[in-house]
């Protein structure tokens, strides 16, 4: 079965503190696609990231990063410098592709809510 | 481009009343999905339009919950006989590749 476990439920931090948002997932299946999210108090959730299986090369977007180790099921997200506008829910997603080019439906984890005080 | 937009953005609605619920896609994707945001489940999935093939109807909760998607396009998410429980916020997303964007989702309140 498909599990995506994001262990911390809430963290505080100040601004311009580092930040790493863990999640880990289960699959049994060799291809997949990871993701993140991001659900800021508006609610709409705006994507992040998107990593396939085989490509486990870390990934750096402006002050975001990610950390993508297949021996230990994890796909962490590492925001750098944080600012009060990174406060919201982030949520790790695992999809199984129907096909070459479709995804299939996400597997969320629960969430991580992130403060981030001025 | 227009992102994918779903009506009404609020729903309250009484006990055993039937609701539908919107989802205009982005246009050109082939895919939409159903998911439902509750305090105490999270993100769930609920079902899953690809072209024409037949959906993935594997995570509605019970019978009282279908969809459809007419042309390839517009979905509706219907709720018979709502109860208590199914008061959350009912997203939706299209993509075309693996990417999913979402809409802003609606939010349904069943007294």
């Amino acid at each position: 079965a498909q599990k995506v476990t994001q262990a911390q439920t809430e963290i505080s931090v100040v601004e311009k503190e580092d930040v790493t948002l863990d999640c880990v997932y289960e699959t049994r299946d060799t291809t997949y696609y990871l993701f993140w999210y991001k659900q800021p108090p508006s609610g709409e959730l705006v994507f992040l990231i998107r990593r396939n299986s085989f490509d486990e090369q870390n990934e750096i977007s402006g002050r975001y990063s990610w950390n993508f180790q297949k021996s230990t099921s994890s796909f962490n997200f590492t925001i750098t410098a944080s600012q009060v506008v990174d406060s919201a829910v982030y949520f790790c997603a695992l999809s199984e592709p129907i096909d070459y080019n479709q995804g299939g439906k996400l597997i969320f984890g629960q969430g991580t809510e992130l403060s981030v005080k001025p | 481009g227009a992102g994918v937009s779903q009506s009404p953005s609020n729903k309250v609605t009484e006990k055993g009343k039937d609701v539908e619920l919107r989802c205009d896609p982005i246009s050109g994707h082939t895919a939409l999905y159903w998911y439902r945001q509750s305090l105490g489940q999270g993100l769930e999935f609920l079902i899953y339009f690809q072209g024409n093939s037949a959906p993935d109807k594997s995570g509605l909760p019970s019978d009282r919950f279908s969809a459809e998607r007419t042309g390839g396009s517009v979905s509706t998410l219907t709720i018979q006989r709502t109860q208590q429980e199914d008061s959350a916020v009912y997203l939706c997303a299209s993509s075309e590749y693996n990417e999913q964007f979402f809409g802003p989702g609606t939010r349904l309140t069943v007294l």
